[in-house]
């Protein structure tokens, strides 16, 4: 699977949203892209993916560059709740096979 | 709670001892995954399953390590002559896999390995 690049870390306000980045340049054609969180001291938790097309659910949206090379995961209102790691990971699985997670951003969330 | 479950949740252990972890995925899941995290870093990709095939093995699952899911339910995880560098949480993943994409995996809490 290819490689992702996040920022380390970010710092938001509560209530404000988050624009959380991921560069993916050498994206193949088949590649989903996947974002994870993980909260302190639990196993991580599915947040959104997408191909190609904008997708919005519950937890966030996801911005996808009309290139690939890039996405955004958008958080729209910003909780305490959301300060976690959050992870962009490609898989041309279909995220159904193992998930090659990197670093992702320590995401935190100031009241 | 009908989540993903693993046991023990910590396991303190001495060099060259034995340990199994077990996990239990989501009752009508048939894809389970295993996954290491060490302290800072991303989960790594160990092994998955499907059903009680085991598909796909990373190349850090060494020969001290192996895997089970003998009925396609629950899993075993055994290292057998623990090093230091085993010290890890463990992480254990259950997706329904019907041959779509964007299948979510669940996460379990872990299991905690501490090896002295």
């Amino acid at each position: 699977d290819a490689k992702t690049t996040q920022p380390n870390s970010m710092e938001s306000n509560e209530e404000e949203p988050v624009h959380l980045p991921c560069n993916h340049s050498t994206i193949s054609g088949t590649d989903y892209i996947h974002w994870y969180r993980q909260l302190p001291s639990q196993g991580p938790e599915y947040v959104i993916h997408g191909l190609t097309s904008n997708v919005n659910n519950r937890m966030a949206s996801l911005a996808i560059a009309e290139d690939r090379k890039s996405s955004t995961l958008i958080l729209h209102r910003a909780t305490l709740r959301d300060a976690a790691v959050y992870y962009c990971i490609l898989n041309s699985g279909g995220g159904a096979d193992g998930l090659t997670f990197g670093k992702g951003t320590h995401l935190i969330i100031q009241p | 709670d009908t989540g993903v479950s693993q046991d023990p949740r910590h396991k303190i252990t001495k060099r060259g001892q034995n340990v199994t972890f077990r996990c239990d995925p989501i009752s009508e899941h048939n894809r389970l995954y295993w996954y290491r995290q060490t302290l800072g870093q991303g989960p790594e990709f160990l092994t998955y399953f499907q059903n009680e095939a085991q598909l796909e093995k990373s190349r850090l699952l060494s020969d001290r390590f192996s895997a089970e899911r003998p009925k396609g339910s629950f899993s075993t995880l055994e290292i057998q002559r623990t090093e230091q560098g085993d010290s890890a949480m463990y992480l254990c993943a259950s997706s329904l896999w019907g041959g779509r994409v964007g299948n979510e995996q669940f996460f379990g809490p872990g299991t905690r390995l501490t090896v002295l």
